[in-house]
């Protein structure tokens, strides 16, 4: 089967740093997205691991651990407008398999 | 940039009816997929296809069907909409070829069947 957790929901303070968890695990393994949805809007791409390590792109990093199945998405200098879903997921397999999503964190931005 | 448009943003229809969902991308993606997005249950696979006239079942295609008769456009039909229906509907599109073949989705279509 596959399986991909993530809190449901986080509360962090503007200006602040957070990190939001996923684990997963799957039958296969071939890249791990991050994607940003605002209420009422569509997912949006923010970044994607395949090795291990630390991928960083402005306020926003995405860490890899294949062995462990686990990533994590880190977001410096929080503003308001970061308040959305964050999204959690993986392709199983190098072929076009859809990608498996985690049900989202919640992320509110508070004053 | 990849454009993936949608007929609506938001559908009202009654039990019974038979209601389409167009989406349509403009990047020669070969993969489209349909999803629908219910609060705690995240993102849930309907169809995808990989190809024109090529369908494949989600995780829950039951009361759905789909059609791609040309490669930009991919719809979802629910034969005899339900209650149990109500919902966000998403469509995406992605690449079958570079490093990322990331999904991109349409703006989304929030139905009501009453």
């Amino acid at each position: 089967g596959q399986n991909i957790d993530q809190p449901t929901e986080m509360t962090a303070t503007e200006g602040a740093i957070v990190q939001i968890n996923c684990t997963y695990q799957t039958s296969g393994f071939n890249g791990l997205f991050w994607y940003q949805q605002h209420a009422g809007e569509a997912p949006t791409f923010l970044s994607y691991n395949v090795l291990d390590g630390l991928e960083e792109k402005g306020r926003f990093s995405s860490f890899l651990s294949r062995s462990k199945g686990y990533s994590y998405l880190l977001l410096k200098e929080l503003q308001m407008k970061d308040s959305a879903s964050y999204l959690c997921a993986v392709r199983p397999n190098s072929g076009n398999t859809p990608l498996v999503f985690g049900k989202g964190t919640r992320l509110s931005v508070i004053a | 940039d990849v454009k993936v448009t949608q007929s609506s943003r938001y559908l009202v229809k009654r039990t019974g009816e038979k209601v389409f969902l167009e989406c349509v991308q403009d990047m020669d993606h070969e993969n489209m997929f349909w999803y629908r997005q219910d609060p705690g249950l995240g993102l849930r696979l309907i169809y995808f296809s990989y190809d024109v006239k090529m369908k494949e079942k989600g995780d829950i295609p039951e009361g759905y069907s789909v059609s791609r008769e040309k490669k930009e456009r991919f719809s979802l039909i629910l034969e005899s909409a339900s209650t149990n229906q109500t919902s966000m509907y998403l469509c995406a599109s992605s690449p079958s070829r570079g490093k990322f073949k990331t999904q991109y989705f349409g703006p989304g279509t929030r139905l009501l069947v009453l």
